[in-house]
């Protein structure tokens, strides 16, 4: 399996902008998760979804946040309008059971 | 609030040495605990997990776990170079994801 599937690998916005962020997990994971990090904050759970279905989006900093699974191999995170201090990387992991495994990362820039 | 706390480091050993990583979490249910290991510009890598009470070895990787006192840790042995990388602590409290450590920054000095 190739493993977590990001994309892009990095995106530069300008302030305002719609960003999608996109996601195919390991084939066979139940489990996929949006994950925000930065220096000051550590990684952040925004949503995860089991089968699916999200099941906490409490981590969402805001509506300009939202994501959604349509099915078991895609997963987006779409931030609308951008703003600079959503800059940070983004990971997708997914899992089957306790073990997650991340994908490689989007690092996403709003000017 | 389900804590997971580590020294953020960075914590400097030299080539050949013993690094030992800590981490202490708050919520005493939690049943599994991971370690993953983060390069500079690169995604969390799982290294180790482990479950039961004690240690778990896998090469030059130590796991260690304490419930009692809820504490778990990490040894490298022969450190390298290569080791040089943040080491996540994760915690699976139930039926919840897991919770993560903010990560200690290893630096091994050749």
């Amino acid at each position: 399996d190739a493993g977590v599937i990001q994309s892009p690998r990095h995106e530069v916005t300008e302030m305002g902008q719609e960003v999608t962020l996109r996601c195919k997990p390991i084939s066979g994971h139940d489990y996929l998760f949006w994950y925000r990090q930065t220096m000051m904050r550590g990684l952040e759970l925004l949503i995860y979804f089991n089968n699916n279905v999200p099941i906490d989006d409490s981590g969402m900093p805001e509506d300009r946040f939202s994501a959604k699974m349509p099915n078991a191999s895609f997963s987006t995170l779409k931030i609308q309008p951008s703003e600079p201090r959503d800059s940070a990387v983004y990971f997708c992991a997914s899992s089957f059971g306790n073990e997650q495994f991340f994908g490689p990362g989007t690092r996403l820039t709003v000017l | 609030q389900k804590e997971v706390e580590q020294n953020s480091g960075p914590l400097s050993v030299p080539e050949g040495a013993i690094a030992s990583l800590n981490c202490t979490y708050s919520d005493r249910g939690s049943q599994s605990f991971f370690w993953y290991r983060q390069y500079s510009g690169k995604s969390p890598e799982l290294i180790m997990f482990i479950y039961s009470n004690g240690d778990k070895e896998d090469g030059r990787f130590t796991a260690q776990l304490n419930k009692a006192s809820q504490y778990v840790s990490l040894l490298i042995r022969d450190s390298q170079p290569s080791d040089s990388a943040t080491y996540l602590c994760a915690v699976n409290p139930g039926n919840t994801p897991l919770v993560f450590g903010k990560g200690t920054r290893l630096s091994v000095i050749a």
